[in-house]
């Protein structure tokens, strides 16, 4: 079935650094491609997502880079602050009628001062 | 806007007894919502899409009869757990679409289930 890859499953930086998370998806006609953010025993809260025709997109210190042709997608985090720990996950629509997502197992990332 | 809750936040339960969880769209009619299961340091699994006024589609490997899912408006769709057994302990998180972005989900803050 659908899979989504995610990589690394933890992630240490200092405050400031970059933080740098990878996805791969297995369907093909996957089209829009979600990142969340989940604190501890709260809800996932989307930071930012990107569809299948657009190659790259940026919010503030926060982008997302869409490879269709090799099914990767990436989450770029610069200038970390301690409050951007948390878990990270990506997701992939599924061709289906109801678009379901399809979660990545989800990178603890720990932004140390 | 886009605002969904979730209720109760947390329920403790003997093992043999029936859970039932409300997800609401407090401010957008959700044709579509989803529920999902998340075991501590794992991710989110879904078990089951559901539309208004029709019956919910069940993920490979999910007991219909266990988990009743009731999507009776467009705002209002709930998940009973039926005997629960202290495996089906976890973090229960529902998701809400409307029509405005078909590929946006909105999530509930999620229910802690407990089974004793």
């Amino acid at each position: 079935g659908e899979n989504v890859e995610q990589h690394p499953s933890t992630l240490s930086v200092q405050e400031g650094d970059s933080a740098v998370i990878k996805c791969t998806y297995s369907d093909s006609a996957s089209n829009y491609f979600p990142w969340y953010k989940q604190e501890l025993g709260k809800r996932p809260q989307l930071i930012i997502d990107i569809r299948s025709n657009v190659g790259e997109k940026k919010d503030q210190r926060i982008a997302v880079t869409l490879n269709k042709t090799a099914k990767h997608f990436s989450l770029h985090i610069t200038e970390t602050q301690p409050e951007d720990s948390a878990v990270y996950f990506c997701a992939a629509s599924i061709s289906t009628g109801f678009q379901k997502l399809v979660f990545g197992t989800g990178t603890r990332l720990l932004v140390s001062p | 806007g886009a605002v969904v809750s979730q209720h109760p936040s947390w329920v403790i339960c003997k093992s043999g007894t029936s859970v039932k969880i409300e997800c609401r769209s407090l401010d957008f009619q959700a044709t579509t919502m989803f529920w999902y299961r998340q075991f501590p340091k794992q991710s989110l699994m879904l078990m089951a899409t559901s539309n208004e006024g029709s019956k919910a589609t069940y993920e490979q490997g999910v007991e219909k009869d266990k988990f009743l899912i009731n999507h009776a408006s467009l705002t209002l769709s709930t998940l009973t757990v039926t005997s629960a057994h202290p495996e089906d302990s976890s973090f229960y998180i529902c998701s809400a679409r409307g029509d405005k972005n078909y590929n946006e989900q909105f999530f509930g803050p999620g229910t802690r289930l407990t089974v004793l």
